[in-house]
């Protein structure tokens, strides 16, 4: 069974950084691209980073490049985004999600879906 | 950047059928995928590359998509698929390519 598990949430002063971590299982990660996406309070989602298997391929949202780093380690079947200079509005709950997987060239430039998700770890960046 | 909009609600009667439409410039040239969520819970795919259906997603949920517009129909709406559903595409000519529509609360009277 596929699972994520996500950790790291917590309250943050604005201006400081924080640390997700995104737990594995269930499937060989080091074969999958993965995201993070992130639902303020009332809010829609919004993508926020996605990172190809071997890290060859690194995206952001231009509401968190230079501020946010996403990473992983295929060795601990884990996912991070390292959160910087963060703030107000940063205020959301950040899910990991799984691409679904893509054989052909075609279905990375078309974007596969993101076919599993984590509960998701709240983040709250209030003085 | 690439912009996807969806209406903000939708209402049908149970029985039913609900459209729930995404619109962006040629989106009929991407992909698009589909997410219901429910209160509290996290997303679920129901309609990936337009009209394919995970494993477990009734066959109710239909999509379709050409020129500027996508749909996500279901079928014989029932009260449990009351809930937020979002489009999205990959923009893969943008440096930020991850795009999600606004979402649509769809309301079962």
């Amino acid at each position: 069974e596929v699972q994520l598990v996500e950790s790291g949430g917590g309250l943050v002063k604005p201006g400081g950084s924080l640390r997700l971590s995104c737990a594995a299982s269930g499937f060989t990660f080091s074969s999958y691209s993965m995201n993070w996406v992130r639902q303020a309070p009332g809010k829609g989602l919004e993508w926020v980073s996605s990172i190809s298997s071997s890290s060859s391929y690194i995206y952001y949202a231009d509401s968190v490049k230079g501020r946010f780093t996403i990473s992983r380690d295929n060795a601990k079947n884990s996912l991070y985004l390292q959160m910087n200079s963060l703030r107000a509005e940063d205020t959301a709950v950040y899910y990991c999600a799984r691409d679904r997987y893509c054989s052909s060239t075609s279905c990375f430039v078309k974007g596969p879906p993101f076919d599993y998700w984590g509960q998701g770890t709240l983040v709250t960046v209030s003085s | 950047s690439y912009v996807l909009t969806q209406p903000p609600s939708v209402s049908v009667a149970p029985g039913q059928t609900a459209r729930i439409t995404c619109g962006g410039n040629n989106i009929g040239s991407k992909s698009v995928h589909w997410y219901q969520q429910k209160p509290g819970q996290a997303p679920v795919l129901v309609v990936y590359d337009d009209s394919d259906r995970p494993s477990g997603i009734p066959e109710r949920f239909s999509g379709s998509n050409s020129g500027n517009t996508a749909t996500l129909t279901i079928s014989r709406v029932e009260a449990g698929d009351e809930a937020d559903y979002y489009c999205q595409v990959w923009d893969s000519s943008s440096d930020h390519p991850g795009v999600f529509g606004g979402g649509t609360k769809l309301t079962v009277l």
